[in-house]
């Protein structure tokens, strides 16, 4: 199985900070990383998917970029509706199964 | 538009098995590369993915759950099952069923339900 690793597992940042999550792949995955925003009681939401494009209607202040074993999720100036729980996923072309990180809860500073 | 809808039992017993069906409309996964998946998410845990079927009857489970889980589809209803055996309280958890984005698979789910808490408990 491939494990994904989350940095860090919590965040405090205040409104107009550059914030940036980290995601390591037990082995390289290519492209195959997704990241999603949770809010509590709500279902995640997509926001970037092959590691570095952008779901629409997902504001440009996100951002993703690696490839290989690290990634990078970035939000450029965080926002008050920001705050959430983030996670990276890898999908396993190979085994067609699917693995999530831990989480990153970025908080209020 | 799209969308997907949870339903089930809120409560099951250990040893029983559970039954959950996916609702959705805005695509059909008679469609060529449409693919739906389930995912679960225990309180104040990380996600877990379950399973997935495809467009073309192709299904694939979770290796650590793979005896236990059964995914299925009613194209005419548009409709997935998940049958889930053997209920332990360690299976609590909100499980949702999400849409896999793109008619070439880019690995990422881009429309969920809204997920439903089914917890086990005697």
């Amino acid at each position: 199985d491939i494990q994904m690793t989350q940095s860090p597992s919590t965040l405090s940042a205040s409104v107009g900070d550059r914030v940036t999550i980290t995601c390591r792949a037990s082995q390289s995955i290519s492209n195959w990383l997704a990241w999603y925003q949770q809010k509590p009681g709500k279902a995640p939401k997509l926001l970037i998917y092959k590691a570095s494009s952008l779901e629409s209607g997902v504001p440009s202040r996100f951002s993703g970029s690696g490839s290989g074993t690290e990634f990078t999720l970035t939000i450029s100036s965080l926002q008050p509706d920001d705050f959430a729980t983030y996670y990276c996923q890898q999908y396993n072309s190979y085994s067609a199964t699917w693995t999530f990180g831990q989480g990153t809860k970025v908080e209020i500073k | 538009q799209v969308t997907l809808k949870e339903s089930g039992p809120a409560l099951v017993k250990p040893t029983q098995t559970l039954t959950l069906t996916c609702t959705f409309s805005g695509f059909s996964l008679s469609s060529s590369g449409m693919r739906v998946s389930w995912i679960r998410q225990p309180p104040g845990k990380t996600l877990e993915w379950l399973a997935r079927i495809d467009w073309d009857e192709d299904k694939f489970y979770s290796p650590s759950l793979k005896t236990r889980l059964t995914i299925s589809k009613d194209t005419s209803k548009n409709q997935v099952v998940l049958t889930m055996t053997n209920m332990d309280p360690v299976d609590t958890a909100t499980y949702y069923c999400a849409r896999i984005k793109g008619a070439t698979n880019t690995g990422a789910f881009d429309y969920w339900g809204q997920g439903i808490l089914v917890t086990v408990s005697s």
